[in-house]
């Protein structure tokens, strides 16, 4: 089965960069997809194929990709940005899709 | 606006059915795929399955965990996708959630509980 791999804490301090990577063998193929999950609230979509922002996402956010890695930048890091963070992709068949296992993000 | 409502979950015993519909509303329907997406407390997101809009013949995937027990099934004329759950297992309590597409946009989820 296919799995992508997240380092389960980040912690930075406010106005600091937030880098947060996600890492699977189909991501060279495939695009990823990152989201953000704040207490008992559904995920938001804040980066789709690999590094275009969704509309209304501030700009602080960002993504981009490097071989079997992905990575959502959060610069200048804010404490309302304290969340769960998830990357999702597809296998190399494009039939199964897979997230990540999270990122906790703390800032403070 | 896009929404996406689900509605249908509950408590239920090991073993039984329990069927979640999302109601969507606010884009073509029919020209989306539709994802169902849980997390158990406490844990993280596991994709349970889709199914494809019309335009690929709305086939269907699912994860190993669900394969078997689990079968999405969508009625284009009403704009509502269904989750078909079989043989509850303790381990299938979660909050699933609907989503449209690449993951786009999602419903606000229900709460599935499987106890005895």
């Amino acid at each position: 089965s296919y799995e992508l791999t997240q380092v389960p804490s980040v912690s930075v301090s406010p106005g600091q960069t937030a880098r947060i990577t996600c890492s699977g063998d189909a991501l060279p193929k495939k695009y990823a997809y990152w989201y953000q999950q704040k207490s008992g609230q559904a995920p938001v979509l804040l980066i789709f194929e690999d590094s275009e922002r969704l509309s209304g996402i501030p700009e602080r956010f960002s993504g981009s990709t490097s071989g079997t890695m992905a990575t959502l930048t959060i610069s200048g890091a804010q404490v309302e940005d304290e969340a769960d963070y998830y990357c999702y992709s597809t296998d190399s068949s494009g039939d199964l899709v897979v997230f990540g296992g999270g990122t906790k993000l703390t800032v403070l | 606006e896009v929404q996406l409502v689900e509605s249908g979950g509950g408590l239920v015993q090991p073993g039984r059915s329990l069927r979640l519909s999302c109601t969507a509303s606010g884009f073509t329907f029919g020209d989306y795929a539709m994802n169902w997406v849980r997390q158990a407390p406490g844990k993280g997101l596991e994709w349970v399955g889709f199914i494809r809009g019309k335009a690929y013949a709305g086939t269907t995937s699912y994860a190993a965990s669900v394969k078997g027990r689990f079968a999405i099934s969508r009625d284009d004329s009403k704009s509502i996708a269904y989750l078909q759950m079989n043989s509850l297992k303790t381990e299938d309590t979660a909050v699933y959630y609907c989503t449209r597409g690449v993951l786009d946009r999602w419903g606000q989820g229900t709460l599935v509980t499987v106890s005895s």
